[in-house]
C-alpha cells in the first residue's frame, strides 16, 4: 500500500558497513514495526514503537537499533552488518482503538537486503 | 511471546482442488489473525478472528477458530490461480503480533 513507504527497496552491502532502512507512513497509526523475513521461517520481530517516546525490543533486536524520528518514520539501523542479516524487512503500522483486542498490520512493500 | 505452528509448510494442488492451512498452540489464544502475501509482494490482513468456534467467510475462503481457542483453519474452496501465495497466521500477545511460518500455496493450473 502506497500508505506505508520503505526505502531503499533492495540494497547490496558489505559485511561491516553501517545500514539504515527507513519507513514512512500517512495513516496516522501511532504503532509501527519492523520484521524480518526469512524463508521458513516467516516473520519475525525486530523492534516495534508505540509512540515517539516508546521503542520495544522484538524477538530478534541483537544487531539491530531504531529510532522513532517523528508519528510517521521509523527508522532500522544495522550498526555492523553480517552475512546473516541478508534478509527481506517490513515495515508495518497499526492504529489502536480502545476497546479493540487488536488491529490488523499494514505492511510496507519490503526492502530487499543483502550483506556480501 | 505467544507461539503458534502452522502447517502445512508447503502445499501443491490443482487449480479448482481445495486448500486447507492450519494454524494450532498449545495455549489458549485471545485472537487470531490471517495474513496473504503474494509472491514477490507483502503481507496483507485478511481477517481477524476472536470468539470461541467462530467461522468467517470471504467468498471462496472459509475461516474458522476452534471451540477452545487454540487452533485455527483457512480454508479455500476450487482454488484458482489468484490463490497463489504464502498465508500466514497471526497471534496477538504481550502486545506483539506473532506469526506462524506460513504456508506456501502453489497451484498447479
Amino acid at each position: 500500500d502506497a500508505d506505508v513507504t520503505q526505502t531503499p527497496r533492495n540494497r547490496i552491502t558489505k559485511t561491516g558497513k553501517r545500514i539504515m532502512l527507513e519507513c514512512s507512513q500517512t495513516k496516522g497509526h501511532d504503532r509501527m514495526y519492523w520484521y524480518r523475513q526469512d524463508p521458513g521461517l516467516g516473520l519475525r520481530l525486530i523492534y516495534y514503537s508505540f509512540d515517539v517516546k516508546d521503542i520495544n525490543k522484538g524477538e530478534i533486536s541483537d544487531g539491530y537499533s531504531v529510532s522513532r524520528q517523528a508519528q510517521a518514520k521509523f527508522s532500522l539501523s544495522l550498526e555492523s552488518a553480517i552475512p546473516n542479516q541478508t534478509a527481506l524487512y517490513f515495515c508495518a503500522t497499526s492504529d489502536f482503538r480502545s476497546g479493540y483486542l487488536h488491529n490488523e498490520q499494514f505492511f510496507g512493500p519490503g526492502t530487499r537486503l543483502t550483506v556480501l | 511471546g505467544q507461539q503458534v505452528m502452522q502447517i502445512p509448510q508447503y502445499q501443491h494442488v490443482q487449480e479448482g482442488e481445495d486448500f486447507t492451512t492450519y494454524c494450532n498452540s498449545s495455549t489458549t489464544l485471545s485472537n487470531i489473525q490471517w495474513y496473504k502475501q503474494r509472491p514477490g509482494g507483502h503481507p496483507v490482513f485478511l481477517i481477524q478472528l476472536v470468539k470461541s468456534g467462530e467461522v468467517k467467510k470471504q467468498k471462496r475462503l472459509t475461516f474458522q477458530f476452534g471451540e477452545a481457542k487454540k487452533n485455527s483453519s483457512l480454508h479455500i474452496t476450487a482454488t484458482q490461480t489468484t490463490d497463489v501465495g504464502t498465508y500466514f497466521c497471526a497471534v496477538f500477545g504481550n502486545e506483539k503480533l506473532t506469526f506462524g511460518t506460513g504456508t506456501r500455496l502453489t497451484i498447479i493450473p
